[in-house]
């Protein structure tokens, strides 16, 4: 069965690093998302991303973030300056369809900012 | 605003116990409801999903989840759990748009 995946599983970092979270969704999907679980708390919505750009992001998803497609099969998450407070499990997803399609996750990114 | 409630924030139970999770959803409109499990060391797995029709929707693995509109609710039922359904289970829902909305996640540990 296709499978979303994701690396790096862990990614420690300096504040003020840039790091770059990476995603492969599924092949035919054409939907992708970003959210992200601070330790402790829900699983939040960041961004999702369709046709080559954003289409819905989140008051999380600041100038500080970003998203691309570099290719056809990777989908980044880019955090230009890290703060402490970015520590969290990172998954991304993908879904074949608008609304009424499932969204496949990923295994998740631990970012640890230090 | 839109938002998804979990009660229960960890449930033990012993094998062969019933189980009820339960999910309250704040939406206008027409909602789609999902719950996912996150076995430990895993990703995120859909179990179930509720878009319209028969508001009783069966899952994978012996889960069920009924949607009752008049009590805004999508409670995850098992009738008998094995010690593998140790996991962390979430609600999520949404409206059209692409955005889930999850619920804080209910801990389930079954004991042998």
């Amino acid at each position: 069965e296709p499978e979303v995946t994701q690396t790096p599983s862990h990614q420690v970092t300096q504040m003020g690093q840039e790091v770059i979270l990476r995603c492969v969704p599924i092949s035919n999907h054409l939907y992708f998302y970003w959210y992200r679980q601070i330790l402790g708390q829900k699983v939040e919505f960041l961004v999702s991303f369709y046709n080559n750009e954003i289409s819905e992001k989140s008051e999380i998803f600041d100038d500080q973030f970003s998203v691309e497609r570099p290719d056809g099969s990777n989908f980044t998450l880019k955090i230009r300056s890290t703060k402490l407070e970015d520590s969290a499990m990172y998954f991304c997803a993908s879904s074949e369809i608008q609304l009424t399609d499932t969204q496949y996750f990923g295994p998740g990114t631990r970012l640890t900012v230090l | 605003a839109q938002s998804v409630s979990q009660h229960n924030h960890h449930v033990i139970l012993s094998e062969a116990a019933s189980l009820e999770l339960g999910c309250n959803y704040s939406y206008g409109g027409t909602v789609n409801l999902f719950w996912y499990v996150q076995y430990p060391g895993q990703h995120l797995q859909l179990l179930l999903k509720y878009f319209s029709g028969d508001p009783l929707v069966k899952g994978i693995k012996g889960f069920e989840a009924e949607f009752i509109k008049s009590k805004f609710s999508f409670n995850l039922r098992k009738p008998s759990v094995q010690w593998s359904d140790t996991a962390e289970y979430f609600c999520a829902g949404n409206t059209g748009f692409q955005k889930l909305v999850f619920g804080t996640g209910t801990r389930l540990l079954v004991s042998p």
